[in-house]
C-alpha cells in the first residue's frame, strides 16, 4: 500500500466555483501534513501546511482527519491560476523525510 | 540568495554513460536531499544527508551515488545510464524540525536515458 495515496484527477472546474480532493496516508504514527503545488514541469512549492484544527490561507482550506488518515484542500472561487497538480505531503515519525502523494491535477477553465 | 540551484537543466546520455547531477543550496540548510519524478507518479526518494559527511540511501538507490563534502553540495552520480533512469531530478533542502515547511527545491533536471 501506498503511504500517501490522492485521486489523480484531472479535476476540470469553471473559474469561481469550488473544487475539493483529499488524500489519505496509511502512516498512523504521521506527523505533520502539508499541500505542495507543482506547475507543469516545475519544481514542487510549498501552498500551506495542514493543521489539526483546520485552517485557512486565502481561498484555500486544509483539513485533518486523524481518525480516518485524511487530509483535504478546498479551493474556493477558483482563479486560472490555481492550474495545477497539488501534492500531498506527509511527514512521518522520521524528522528527515517526507512522503509524497503523486498529485491531483486540477485545471480551471474560462 | 539564489536558494537551491542544479545543473544541467536537460541532459540525453546513451546507455552505459555516466555523469553527475549538481545541486549547491545557499541557505544553509542541513537537510538535503535527491528526488526523482517519474510521469504521473510521486517523488521517490533517491538519498538524501542530514549534514556533511553523512548520507543515506531512500527508496530507490540502486544506480545512483552521492557524497557531501559541504553543506553547500550535494553531487548526484549515475554510473552506467539505463533507460530507465529516465526521468525529471529534483534536489531539495531544508531545515531540521521543519523539514515540510522548508523544505525547497531547485528547478530539476530532465535525464533523457537513449
Amino acid at each position: 500500500r501506498k503511504e500517501v495515496e490522492q485521486d489523480p484527477g484531472p479535476f476540470n472546474v469553471p473559474e469561481g466555483a469550488t473544487v475539493a480532493f483529499n488524500c489519505t496516508y496509511s502512516n498512523s504514527a504521521s506527523q505533520s501534513f502539508f499541500w505542495y503545488r507543482q506547475d507543469c514541469r516545475k519544481e514542487p512549492k510549498l501552498l500551506m501546511s495542514v493543521y489539526s484544527s483546520g485552517n485557512e490561507d486565502g481561498r484555500f482550506t486544509a483539513q485533518l482527519n486523524r481518525a480516518s488518515q485524511y487530509i483535504s484542500l478546498l479551493i474556493r472561487d477558483s482563479k486560472l491560476s490555481d492550474s495545477a497538480t497539488y501534492l500531498c505531503v506527509v511527514n512521518s515519525v522520521n524528522d528527515y523525510k517526507l512522503s509524497f502523494g503523486a498529485g491531483t491535477t486540477v485545471t480551471v477553465r474560462a | 540568495n539564489a536558494g537551491v540551484t542544479q545543473t544541467p537543466k536537460f541532459r540525453i546520455l546513451k546507455i552505459g554513460q555516466s555523469m553527475t547531477l549538481q545541486c549547491t543550496q545557499d541557505m544553509n540548510h542541513n537537510y538535503m536531499y535527491w528526488y526523482r519524478q517519474d510521469p504521473g507518479m510521486g517523488l521517490k526518494l533517491i538519498y538524501y544527508s542530514v549534514g556533511a559527511g553523512i548520507t543515506d540511501k531512500g527508496e530507490v538507490p540502486n544506480g545512483y551515488n552521492v557524497s557531501r563534502s559541504t553543506t553547500e553540495d550535494f553531487p548526484l552520480r549515475l554510473e552506467l545510464a539505463a533507460p530507465s533512469q529516465t526521468s525529471v531530478y529534483f534536489c531539495a533542502s531544508s531545515s531540521p524540525g521543519r523539514v515540510g515547511e522548508t523544505q525547497y527545491f531547485g528547478p530539476g533536471t530532465r535525464l533523457l536515458v537513449l
